[in-house]
């Protein structure tokens, strides 16, 4: 059983630029969420989907959007890239509430 | 949800019990104690999370205290591949783990 698939491993874009980094759950989860992780911080919440909505965000501003699909994949789409948003960004999936299993992460350097 | 205070860092002996500890003083009746981990630049690590009561799963026990203010993650026998960062979060429901500075546990050989 695949556990949480994340999709590139690296990427590297410069400032002004979009990104979409894909993240695949673990079988039988409905529910996906991503968070950013700066160099040396913990992980920071952005969003969660469920049922192809987001249900709840984190404090991250607008550039920052996301998408389900019907078979609970996720997109995260940062727009107009910042040297700041340079980090590890994590998908994480559950079955509604339970407990959330994270992916490797997709490493984002913007120059 | 409730703060946590974790020690920044910790080490332990190759075979011995690792035993973080986690202050919640905040913490409200219908929330839980959760604890993940991480290596380093990897995803984190769900390892065990609790009410009220104490827990065990393969990977480790969780100790809560009678008043919930505290609790404590227990490695039985740790090994080098446990050396991570650990985080203990408390939250109402796993929708939006905060997580904080965590405890650095460096196993020893």
């Amino acid at each position: 059983d695949a556990g949480v698939t994340q999709s590139p491993t690296h990427l590297i874009k410069t400032r002004g630029q979009q990104v979409t980094l894909r993240c695949s759950p673990k079988s039988g989860h409905d529910t996906v969420s991503w968070y950013q992780q700066a160099l040396g911080q913990g992980p920071q919440f952005i969003f969660q989907y469920y049922e192809e909505e987001e249900r709840q965000r984190g404090n991250f501003p607008d550039r920052f959007s996301g998408h389900q699909f019907p078979n609970y994949s996720s997109e995260l789409n940062v727009n107009a890239l910042l040297l700041g948003d340079s980090a590890l960004y994590l998908c994480a999936s559950s079955f509604g509430y339970n407990e959330q299993f994270f992916g490797p992460g997709t490493r984002l350097t913007v120059l | 949800d409730a703060k946590t205070t974790q020690p920044p860092s910790m080490d332990c002996a190759e075979g011995r019990a690792a035993n973080l500890p986690c202050n919640h003083s905040t913490i409200s009746g219908n929330e839980y104690v959760y604890w993940y981990r991480q290596i380093h630049s990897q995803g984190p690590q769900y390892i065990i999370h609790g009410l009220k009561n104490n827990e065990t799963n393969e990977m480790a026990s969780l100790i809560i205290t009678e008043d919930r203010k505290s609790s404590t993650l227990i490695l039985p026998h740790a090994t080098l591949r446990d050396t991570a960062v650990y985080y203990c979060i408390v939250t109402g429901s796993a929708r939006q783990l905060t997580f904080g500075s965590g405890t650095q546990l460096t196993v020893l050989p």
